[in-house]
This record gives structure tokens, sequence and C-alpha cells, in this order.
């Protein structure tokens, strides 16, 4: 299975600014997702990150608040804009092969506060 | 309606015994995976233990292992032998082959608690 490098893996930032996570995958990989996790709490999907397209929202978050890119089969960013305390949270990527007979791989997660 | 239900929030076991962490799903999709996946204090997500529609056999991984009973849609993760370690929030989820885009759907998760 495919192995995440995830960064920042922790910030502490200012309401109004904007905050960019990075996945990068050791392979080429069909899928590649965004979640949100509180803690404590299950994994709420952001986006399914679309290579050299637009990502494709879940009910409830837009591409104006969480611009994604996945230039690449290996690449993908998760932007947080004009931020709020409210947007303190755990964000994930997960990425894997869809036919795969496991589990995707997750990042490490980063843990933002907002302050 | 949801698709992954995990009805105990949080479970006491004994260390090295052995505890079932229950999962149901729903589905009308007749591909699908069933997957566990153990999340400790540190926040990794940690894939255990995959099931596949159509395999014939309970799946298993050292310790652990899935009793899947495709007529109820259950797919009950199993631990023997629980260490100190095992001590973290288990999730159950699912990924739709032929429908959801790939997507998983997880559930609420267990908390498991491994007392010494």
């Amino acid at each position: 299975s495919a192995v995440i490098s995830q960064k920042p893996s922790r910030d502490i930032c200012q309401r109004g600014t904007s905050l960019t996570i990075q996945c990068q995958v050791d392979s080429q990989v069909t899928m590649m997702f965004w979640y949100r996790q509180q803690p404590g709490q299950s994994l709420t999907l952001i986006a399914t990150a679309n290579q050299g397209s637009e990502a494709t929202y879940e009910s409830g978050f837009v591409i104006d608040k969480f611009p994604i890119s996945r230039p690449n089969l290996t690449f993908s960013t998760l932007t947080v804009s004009n931020m709020s305390p409210e947007d303190s949270s755990i964000y994930l990527c997960s990425a894997g092969r869809q036919d795969a007979n496991y589990g995707y791989t997750f990042g490490s997660g980063t843990r933002l506060t907002v302050v | 309606a949801q698709k992954i239900t995990q009805t105990q929030p949080g479970m006491f076991v004994q260390e090295k015994e052995a505890v079932t962490l229950d999962c149901t799903y729903d589905t009308s999709d007749p591909s699908y995976g069933l997957f566990w996946y153990k999340q400790p204090s540190s926040g990794e997500m940690i894939f255990l233990i995959y099931q596949g529609s159509y395999d014939q056999q309970n799946a298993t991984e050292g310790r652990y292992s899935l009793n899947f009973q495709k007529a109820r849609k259950s797919a009950n993760l199993v631990i023997s032998a629980s260490q100190l370690g095992d001590s973290a929030m288990y999730f159950c989820a699912m990924r739709e082959i032929n429908t959801n885009a790939g997507k998983s759907t997880f559930g609420d998760g267990t908390t498991l608690t491994v007392k010494p």
C-alpha cells in the first residue's frame, strides 16, 4: 500500500488567514481524498481530489473555502481559507487504488488551531 | 440511512482477553469491501483488515479477525489476546465498488480501553 507524507503536522493560525496542507504519496494512486475530524469523532469527507480537474466536494463544503489541487497522481493540496475558530480540527488526506483489496492509506494528519 | 453503524461508543476489555467490536452495514451494491482502522491517541489512521463481499472465508491478520456475516450485514472485528497498546479508537468502513465513486464510508467509531 501507498505511504503518504502530510505537512504540516500542526499549526496555529490567526483568524482570517489561510493554510495550505500538502500530501505527497510515494506511488501513483487513482484516488485521493481530504477529510476533517474533530477529536473523538468520525471522519467527515470534504472532497475527492481529481487529477487535473476540479475536486468533487461533499455537501456543506465549497471550493472557495477549501480549494484543492491535484496536479498529478501523487500530490495534492488542501487550503483552508479565511479561517475562523470553527475550522480548528484535524485534517487528513487519504489515498489508494479504488480496486485494491486493502484500505486506503492515510496521512498522519494536520492539527489546526485557529485563534 | 446510515451505511455503517457502530453501536458501541466505548468498550473495556481485560488484558489478554478477546474482544469483539460490532459493525453493521447497508448497501445495495453487490460488490463492496469492508475495512477496520485503528486510531491511537497519536491520531494516525492504521489500516487493520479487509473483507471483500465475495470472500468465502473470514479475513484474519495476526490477532485481528473479521467475523463476516453477509446475510446479517455485519462485519465485527475480533481482537484476540488484547494488549495495552490496543487501546484506541476503532473505525469500521465500507467501500462500494460500483457506486459512490470510490469513497469510503466510516462508522462513528468505538473507543476500546484495555485494562491491565
